[in-house]
């Protein structure tokens, strides 16, 4: 069954400090892996496409990695802000398109002053 | 315009009534998609739609009747709803391609209640 599993489930950290976010899927056959952020009550918005030949890709203070092999992907949050609180959720789309996205169950950050 | 724009941005219905979110989207995106989405919880897929045309239903209850008029809008009808179904609504679309390697782009949701 394709899963995406996230860890840790929510994470608070102060203002300025950096953090990494965590990844792992069972999806197959891979197409691509994306993070969005998303605020409370709001729609997710992109932060990040990888496909299984891109290693890293960054956006700002947002940077992805992604391992293909071992199926994990890490999101580091750099210098955080408070507008940084959020859920961010790895979601993990299949090649043949029958199963068009899956949704990890997302980190709840909360950047705090 | 790289916008999917979902109205109503709230909705209150009481379980009789008959209502129905919009969703609109001109990025030429040929899939657009309904998930529904309770608190701390990921978004659940309902209904994708390729070319107009219904490609996956995720077994929605009747009581969610989805359809596209064209490849810009996207409807979702709500009839006889249940309190359970009170959620935010999301909508996105993404372009079609044969390699799946396709941006998705979400709307902001509808938030919607049912008394």
């Amino acid at each position: 069954k394709n899963q995406v599993e996230q860890s840790p489930q929510s994470l608070i950290i102060l203002e300025g400090k950096n953090c990494t976010l965590q990844c792992n899927y069972t999806v197959s056959p891979f197409s691509n892996l994306r993070w969005y952020k998303q605020d409370t009550g709001r729609g997710p918005v992109s932060l990040t496409i990888m496909t299984f030949s891109e290693n890293t890709k960054s956006n700002g203070r947002y940077t992805a990695t992604l391992d293909a092999d071992t199926k994990q992907s890490s999101l580091h949050i750099t210098a955080s802000q408070l507008s940084d609180s959020a859920s961010y959720i790895c979601v993990v789309s299949d090649y043949t398109g029958n199963t068009p996205l899956v949704f990890g169950k997302g980190t709840r950050l909360s950047v705090i002053a | 315009d790289t916008e999917v724009t979902q109205t109503p941005k709230h909705l209150v219905m009481g379980m009789t009534n008959k209502k129905s979110l919009k969703c609109e989207q001109h990025m030429g995106h040929r899939a657009m998609y309904w998930y529904k989405q309770k608190a701390k919880k990921p978004p659940e897929l309902m209904f994708v739609y390729s070319y107009e045309k219904l490609s996956i239903n995720e077994s929605v209850p009747s009581r969610f009747s989805p359809e596209c008029p064209n490849s810009s809008l996207l409807n979702l009808h709500l009839h006889a709803l249940q309190p359970e179904d009170s959620a935010l609504y999301l909508c996105a679309s993404s372009q079609e391609s044969a390699t799946g390697i396709t941006e998705a782009f979400f709307g902001q949701g509808t938030r919607l209640t049912v008394v």
